[in-house]
């Protein structure tokens, strides 16, 4: 059971530079979201999605682009890559149930140059 | 909106003494509670969750937490540290009343256990 899987697991971009983080769940959740981690701040939600063909914004979306094609995956891309978006990246899923914890993929960590 | 504060940026303990690492929170109705730990270059790991009912709940690798409704607290706890628990602990809270009842996470405490 693989879980929550997320590639590449390191990269580095230049300053304009687009490129897309990759996330897959085997678990059939419904609930899927995309965080970013900082020194000092936590985890921070960028976008999240309540089902396939469904997204929205979280606290920090400002740079960033989801989609929700099919119920495994949820990508998110950078448009155009600042260094502001040096940080290290999740993806998290979960059940629809309000009580369920997030299961989370070991991170992309990426530096933008 | 809600919000998670860990007042401490970091804990020290020795092995085989008890632990405790502390969150209070701030949520309109009643909450989802839940605490986390990540190990290096690792995702945030489940430990256990607070819904409702006992105020003590029991997770994995020996942690409970305590639930405190008048002081806003849900401080993790383990009766004897082990080395291994050396981490980044994260508490987090969901409000229920939430359209997407997101989890709003702390600033984390990392958990150093000395042999």
């Amino acid at each position: 059971n693989a879980g929550v899987t997320q590639t590449p697991k390191f990269q580095v971009l230049k300053t304009g530079q687009s490129m897309t983080l990759q996330c897959a769940q085997d678990m059939n959740h419904e609930y899927m979201s995309w965080y970013r981690q900082d020194p000092g701040m936590g985890l921070r939600l960028i976008h999240y999605s309540v089902g396939a063909g469904i997204t929205d914004q979280g606290e920090v979306p400002n740079g960033y682009n989801v989609s929700r094609s099919t119920t495994e995956d949820f990508p998110l891309r950078l448009l155009s890559a600042a260094p502001s978006q040096t940080s290290v990246y999740f993806c998290a899923s979960r059940q629809g149930n309000d009580n369920q914890p997030q299961h989370f993929g070991d991170g992309t960590r990426l530096s933008i140059l | 909106a809600q919000s998670v504060a860990q007042p401490e940026d970091q804990v020290n303990v020795a092995e085989g003494n008890p632990l405790t690492v502390k969150c209070t929170y701030s949520v309109s109705g009643n909450p989802y509670l839940f605490w986390y730990v990540q190990y290096p270059n690792r995702g945030l790991q489940f430990l256990l969750k607070y819904i409702t009912g006992d105020n003590l709940v029991k997770g994995s690798y020996g942690f409970e937490a305590e639930f405190n409704k008048s002081q806003t607290s849900f401080h993790l706890k383990k009766p004897s540290a082990l080395v291994s628990d050396s981490a980044l602990y994260f508490c987090a809270v969901r409000d229920p009343n939430t359209g997407f009842q997101k989890l709003v996470f702390g600033t984390g405490t990392r958990l150093l256990v000395s042999p």
